[in-house]
């Protein structure tokens, strides 16, 4: 059984431009949450992605964007990069949703993607 | 959201117990209390989680106050391996995407 992987490991951008990152969710889930983390603070909700649809979405811009595909990997999408968004990014997949307890289901973390916006 | 406190950091001596304390004293009754860790340069990783009863997995042990105002990480034996923040993390409530919210965390030190 794969855990989740993320690529690529690290990113360098300008500001302005426009990035991609990747997340192989584990074996069997169906559920992917994407989070931000600035150095030296916790990882920051995003949004989540459940069976291709958003299913939720913390306080980030429309700049944000993202997919989920039919396998379960999911794509972040951000525009118009700022200096702010240098940040390590976490992919987490898990199974299960709906408010019931299968919600708090454990989530498994890929390494990251560390970017850097200059 | 309801919100946790924890200590900044801790430190402990290898294997000793280690006992990592958090306050959150809003829970609500049907939020569940989850611990995630985070090791250097990776993702987080869970390690336990509870609602009213002091649970024991093969990683820690979670102890929770009878009025679940607050609640306690136990690790047994402390490795090098240990060292991490970990994160104690509320979920439930009227949330239906189970997402983690994070705050600063414990900043666990082991020495040998």
């Amino acid at each position: 059984e794969t855990g989740v992987t993320q690529s690529p490991t690290h990113l360098i951008k300008t500001r302005g431009q426009q990035v991609t990152l990747r997340c192989s969710s584990q074996s069997g889930h169906n559920t992917v949450s994407w989070y931000q983390q600035a150095l030296g603070q916790g990882p920051q909700f995003i949004f989540q992605y459940y069976r291709e649809e958003e299913n939720g979405r913390g306080n980030f811009p429309p700049r944000f964007s993202g997919l989920q595909f039919p396998n379960y990997s999911s794509e972040l999408n951000v525009n118009a990069l700022e200096l702010d968004d240098s940040a390590l990014y976490l992919c987490a997949s898990s199974t299960g949703l709906g408010g019931g307890p299968s919600s708090y289901n454990e989530q498994f973390f890929g390494p990251g993607t560390r970017l850097t916006v200059l | 959201d309801a919100k946790t406190t924890q200590p900044n950091s801790m430190e402990s001596n290898e294997e000793e117990p280690v006992h990592l304390p958090c306050n959150h004293s809003t829970i609500s009754g049907t939020d569940y209390i989850h611990w995630y860790r985070q090791l250097p340069s990776q993702g987080p990783e869970y390690v336990i989680h509870g609602l009213t009863s002091n649970v024991n997995n093969r990683m820690a042990s979670l102890a929770i106050a009878e009025d679940r105002k607050s609640s306690t990480l136990i690790l047994h034996r402390a490795t090098l391996r240990d060292a991490a923040v970990y994160y104690c993390i509320l979920r439930g409530g009227s949330s239906n995407t189970g997402k983690l919210i994070f705050g600063q965390g414990t900043t666990l030190q082991v020495k040998p």
